[in-house]
């Protein structure tokens, strides 16, 4: 089992649909969970992070973790073709220090 | 406020070459990440630093690969010898707080 499981995708919904991103963690004792977006030939800039089981909500971004299920995910609200990119999940495991783990994201396809 | 610098943007060498990157993170950001991002995957940590010391490098080839981090501040990423398998880009991050990290806009790094 990977350590952060995300579908590849792509993911495809249409302009004004809201986008569901899943992703998955093996480590139990995994302390932080975080969302980047990654466009094509660019660097990761990250979105949101969430640290307790809930929701937790910015702009049209909400982050849902379930740490009894180990999973987390992200929602888009009113997707826009400028959402269209990689979604990356990463997450801070214990290695001695906390440290990032990333999944391979997930692809996101925003039509018109 | 400045971002994460990293030079080169682009380079090309000859397998068994060595090349090294540069990274200068953000004004006081004590954390700097060296990821590896191969085409259609996740970015994959290489070496976590604190200030100038090793948090984490169990996922550093070591008989090829080297970072520091003289001073806490800048930091280097050298190969020698490069392998083919190396081609990826190299990306540089940093944090203030040891959470949400920072990327640079990376190296892109082709072996032939």
């Amino acid at each position: 089992q990977k350590e952060v499981e995300q579908n590849s995708g792509p993911l495809s919904v249409p302009e004004g649909a809201i986008a569901s991103l899943n992703c998955t963690y093996s480590d139990r004792g995994s302390q932080s969970f975080f969302w980047y977006r990654q466009y094509s030939g660019k660097s990761p800039e990250l979105i949101m992070f969430i640290y307790s089981n809930g929701d937790k909500e910015d702009g049209r971004f909400t982050a849902q973790l379930n740490k009894a299920s180990q999973y987390v995910s992200l929602l888009i609200r009113d997707s826009q073709p400028s959402d269209s990119a990689t979604y990356l999940c990463a997450v801070k495991r214990y290695r001695g220090s906390y440290i990032p783990t990333f999944g391979r994201g997930t692809s996101l396809i925003v039509h018109p | 406020e400045a971002g994460v610098a990293q030079s080169p943007r682009y380079k090309i060498i000859e397998k068994r070459q060595s090349v090294a990157f540069w990274c200068n993170p953000i004004s006081g950001h004590a954390t700097l990440y060296w990821y590896q991002q191969i085409l259609g995957q996740g970015p994959k940590l290489l070496i976590q630093f604190q200030n100038n010391g090793v948090v984490d490098d169990s996922q550093l080839p070591k008989d090829r690969f080297s970072a520091e981090r003289l001073k806490g501040v800048d930091s280097t990423l050298k190969i020698q010898p490069a392998k083919l398998e190396d081609s990826a880009v190299y990306l540089c991050a940093s944090s203030l707080s040891g959470q949400e990290a920072f990327f640079g806009q990376g190296t892109r790094l082709t072996v032939v």
